[in-house]
């Protein structure tokens, strides 16, 4: 089975700017989930999406967004960047299910790092 | 907060040595995932232990659980210069929150 894949794998963007970052699960995951990493704060939880509904959310600014489509993929989107949301954007995916995703592994993405400048 | 703390931050070990990090949560789990990053890359999945499970091997890795200690340990034995890599715990929060805490990572670093 192909991993989870992440796009794009690098990015630049100015203050002020928006962008979005795409993930593709591993097929059959039905469970998605964001997290940023940064030297400071290490990884943060941003928020999970399951069957097109986030389910769970981080301590992010209403900044961060996002939604997951009919086939699992997923994407994220931060509005108005600022600096300190220079980072790396992790994507996981699960099995999930309705009962929650807490007793399955998550398996990872190689991540799109966001430089903002 | 963190839900794993990892301990030590960093290790430094001569290859063939065995390396072993510890990591301390704070709740009640279901199940607790080890992690490894190589320098700004992805997480690889190592091996996920269960609460009613004590011990579990995955080639040379050994995890360990102690759950009325809320600790877990994990154990690289006869490492290679390829296992230089940070290392994470991780556990849920909660039940059913989605949410995956990580620690802070041991960074283990391996000479040749």
């Amino acid at each position: 089975k192909a991993g989870v894949t992440q796009t794009p794998r690098y990015l630049i963007k100015t203050r002020g700017q928006q962008v979005t970052l795409s993930c593709s699960p591993i097929s059959g995951h039905r469970s998605v989930s964001w997290y940023q990493q940064t030297p400071g704060q290490g990884l943060q939880f941003l928020f999970e999406y399951f069957s097109e509904t986030q389910r769970n959310k981080g301590n992010f600014p209403g900044r961060f967004s996002g939604r997951q489509f009919s086939n699992s993929r997923s994407e994220m989107n931060v509005s108005t960047l600022e600096l300190g949301d220079s980072a790396l954007y992790l994507c996981a995916s699960s099995l999930g299910g309705l009962a929650g995703v807490s007793s399955y592994e998550q398996y990872f993405g190689p991540g799109t790092r966001l430089t903002v400048t | 907060s963190q839900q794993g703390e990892e301990d030590p931050q960093a290790l430094s070990i001569q290859e063939g040595e065995n390396a072993t990090m510890n990591c301390s949560y704070k709740t009640s789990i279901n199940n607790l995932q080890w992690y490894r990053q190589n320098s700004g890359r992805g997480l690889v999945h190592l091996i996920l232990i269960r609460s009613n499970e004590r011990e579990k091997h995955s080639g040379r890795l050994r995890v360990t659980l102690d759950t009325s200690k809320k600790s877990s340990s994990l154990l690289i034995t006869a490492s290679r210069a390829a296992d230089t890599a940070s290392y994470f715990c991780a556990a849920y929060g909660s039940s059913n929150t989605g949410k995956l805490i990580f620690g802070q990572g041991t960074t283990l670093q391996v000479k040749p």
